[in-house]
């Protein structure tokens, strides 16, 4: 699976959105991007994936480049509860894949009020 | 919305003592995963589980680890001798496909502490 680069932190203000970013310039043809968090002690969580194009959903729109080596993880509005390390993640999506997924660090996003 | 269980949600053991964790998948999943976090540390694979058997295992994953699905809604993580460093978050997950939408939903974990 590609490599990610990620900021180790970031801060955003409450009620502003939060735009996290991620470098994935090794990625292939058939690898997705997806985006995990993990809000302190808690289990990681699913926020989204995408491929190609930019996708969006209840919690968050994904941005992602036109040559791919890129992504952003945008929050519209962060709130406090938005605040937890987020994950970058690039893995192949096909029958015979590897299904595990590799965490890097991460980026701590810490929402300020 | 269905969610994935763990229990407990802190074992404290001592070492060389066999501990059992204990997870609830999501019921319409075929795909069971075992992860760990040691503190301050990066969430780590430990195996994967469909139909079975195990379809993957990481290098951590060695002779005193084990897997099974003793019945059809529980997933167990056994640890045979327990060493201080496996103190760590254990984390279970389970998905619907490999393929495709490749969600995977994490349980709140259990802490494991070895003495």
């Amino acid at each position: 699976d590609a490599k990610t680069t990620q900021p180790p932190s970031m801060d955003c203000a409450e009620g502003r959105a939060a735009n996290l970013p991620c470098n994935h310039s090794t990625i292939s043809g058939n690898e997705y991007v997806y985006w995990y968090r993990q809000i302190h002690s808690q289990g990681p969580q699913y926020i989204i994936h995408g491929l190609k194009n930019n996708e969006t959903n209840e919690m968050a729109s994904l941005i992602i480049t036109e040559d791919r080596k890129s992504s952003t993880l945008i929050l519209p509005h962060a709130t406090l509860r938005d605040t937890a390390v987020y994950y970058c993640i690039v893995r192949a999506n096909y029958g015979g894949a590897t299904n595990k997924l590799i965490f890097g660090t991460g980026t701590l996003l810490a929402v300020q009020p | 919305e269905p969610e994935v269980t763990q229990t407990p949600s802190h074992q404290v053991t001592q070492m060389g003592q066999e501990v059992i964790l204990r997870c609830v998948p999501i019921s319409n999943h075929l795909y069971f995963y075992w992860y760990r976090q040691i503190l301050g540390q990066k969430v780590e694979f430990l195996v994967s589980f469909y139909n079975n058997e195990i379809s993957e295992k990481s290098e951590i994953f060695d002779d005193q680890f084990s897997v099974e699905r003793p019945d059809g809604s529980n997933f167990t993580l056994k640890i045979r001798s327990t060493k201080l460093e496996d103190s760590a978050m254990y984390f279970c997950a389970s998905s619907e496909a490999v393929a495709g939408y490749n969600e995977q939903f994490f349980g709140p974990g259990t802490r494991l502490t070895v003495l």
